[in-house]
């Protein structure tokens, strides 16, 4: 069984932090993504990987960054956290020789800035 | 501008009923659709996809239809079951760009007893 997970399922934070987000595959997936959820926008892109040390913007990523240091790890890195950064962020991972239906998903962390 | 709209924010159906949840798309490049299912505090699972070759894919009680014309997709869930009460959200990608998966806002469903 795939398994993609997040280091914390609840975080709390204050305006200005810098907050580490970590998802792990054990999978040997090459591609891996974070996603944000709020409620009336979906789930939005904010960065994917396609190999280690790639990094592609999605479409939301202001105030974010990431890592890809090692293949089955990837991570979100809020550089000063906001309060409009509130939200479940949620990270996947797909292998490039399958079908998108293969994009696995974490559990989700859901961050709140104070 | 939105590429993926599902513009139904929710839908309530009675259990045994047909729930239908729609979903239509911008992008004629897309070749590719899915339909995930997400509970509270859980990662969306993967539910049914379609190909553009196709206009119909069949999973037990899940149903996906796709009208190229129209770029226009739906989920048929028959029968409903409170089980299947869930945000669901359509998704849609260039595969053969190998382009990320682009996402609706999602339908929550709810289906009563």
């Amino acid at each position: 069984d795939v398994k993609v997970t997040q280091s914390s399922r609840y975080l709390v934070k204050r305006t200005g932090e810098k907050v580490f987000l970590e998802c792990v595959q054990d999978m040997d997936h090459e591609n891996m993504f974070w996603y944000r959820q709020d409620p009336g926008l979906g789930l939005r892109l904010i960065y994917f990987s396609y190999d280690v040390k790639m990094k592609e913007k999605g479409d939301i990523p202001e105030g974010y960054s990431v890592s890809r240091e090692k293949k089955e790890r990837f991570s979100l890195i809020l550089e000063s956290a906001s309060t409009n950064q509130t939200s479940m962020y949620l990270c996947a991972s797909l292998s490039s020789g399958s079908g998108a239906e293969t994009q696995y998903f974490g559990p989700g962390t859901r961050l709140l800035v104070l | 501008d939105q590429q993926v709209k599902q513009n139904s924010p929710s839908l309530s159906v009675q259990e045994g009923r047909i729930s239908i949840l729609n979903c239509d798309y911008t992008n004629s490049m897309f070749d590719y659709f899915l339909w995930y299912k997400k509970y509270p505090a859980e990662g969306p699972t993967f539910l049914i996809s379609i190909s553009s070759i196709k206009d119909k894919n069949e999973d037990g009680r899940f149903t996906v239809f796709l009208n190229k014309s129209a770029k226009h997709l739906s989920l048929h869930i028959v029968p409903s079951q409170p089980g299947d009460s869930a945000v669901y959200f359509c998704a849609a990608s260039d595969w053969q760009a190998g382009t990320a998966l682009i996402f609706g806002k999602g339908t929550t469903l709810s289906v009563s007893s």
